[in-house]
């Protein structure tokens, strides 16, 4: 089976632009996380879903960034506009049920110059 | 609040040696898992093992076993017969149910030399 895929892997961007990150979870799961990991701060959760509906967005930095998921099998993060401190690697991950192990997919390098 | 801390930054151990990462947390909470999870060069964030709390008994896959001490708030993780693929960074965490969200460490960067 597929683990969770992201898209791009590598991504290089200047301030101010739109940066769309990608996540396809694995088949099935119907919990989707999104982290952030940095230096300075570690890995935090950013935002969860639960059968495409967003449940807790408090790790959402600030307005710039959104997050959506229109069907089971798709996810975005969005960051408008992009700032230098955004840069950071982005994770992904899903789980089948409340009890289920975290599976995170290869993660996005985002640098923002 | 809810928090994991790795007090190892860094450890270094010659292959096939054994060697012990520690973890310790905080929680209010009585229904949680724990987890160990591996962080190669790649990036790629591999689960390693999962403890459930309400389990007495150690988890174990192949090389790698915990020991958990519950009302210390200890999670262990030891690697025996360690491999230079082994090397990597090492993170613990733990999943309040509740809240959904998973609680990680600060890391430890295990290299293991040839």
């Amino acid at each position: 089976d597929a683990g969770v895929i992201q898209s791009p892997r590598h991504e290089v961007t200047e301030m101010g632009q739109e940066v769309t990150l990608r996540c396809k979870p694995i088949s099935g799961h119907d919990y989707l996380f999104w982290y952030r990991q940095t230096m300075m701060r570690g890995l935090e959760l950013l935002i969860y879903f639960n059968n495409n509906v967003p449940i807790d967005d408090s790790g959402m930095p600030e307005d710039r960034f959104s997050a959506k998921m229109p069907n089971a099998s798709f996810s975005t993060l969005k960051i408008q506009p992009s700032e230098p401190r955004d840069s950071a690697v982005y994770f992904c991950a899903s789980a089948l049920g409340r009890r289920d192990t975290q599976y995170f997919g290869p993660g996005t390098r985002l640098t923002v110059l | 609040a809810q928090t994991v801390t790795q007090s190892q930054p860094e450890m270094s151990v010659q292959e096939a040696e054994t060697v012990t990462l520690s973890c310790t947390y905080d929680t209010s909470e009585s229904n949680y898992y724990l987890f160990w999870y591996k962080q190669p060069p790649s990036r790629q964030m591999i689960l390693v093992i999962r403890q459930e709390a309400y389990k007495q008994q150690n988890a174990t896959e192949n090389r790698f076993s915990v020991n958990f001490q519950k009302a210390a708030k200890s999670f262990s993780l030891k690697i025996s017969d360690s491999q230079l693929g082994d090397t990597a960074m090492y993170f613990c965490a733990f999943y309040i149910q509740g809240a959904q969200k998973l609680v990680f460490g600060q890391g430890t960067r295990l290299t293991i030399n040839p």
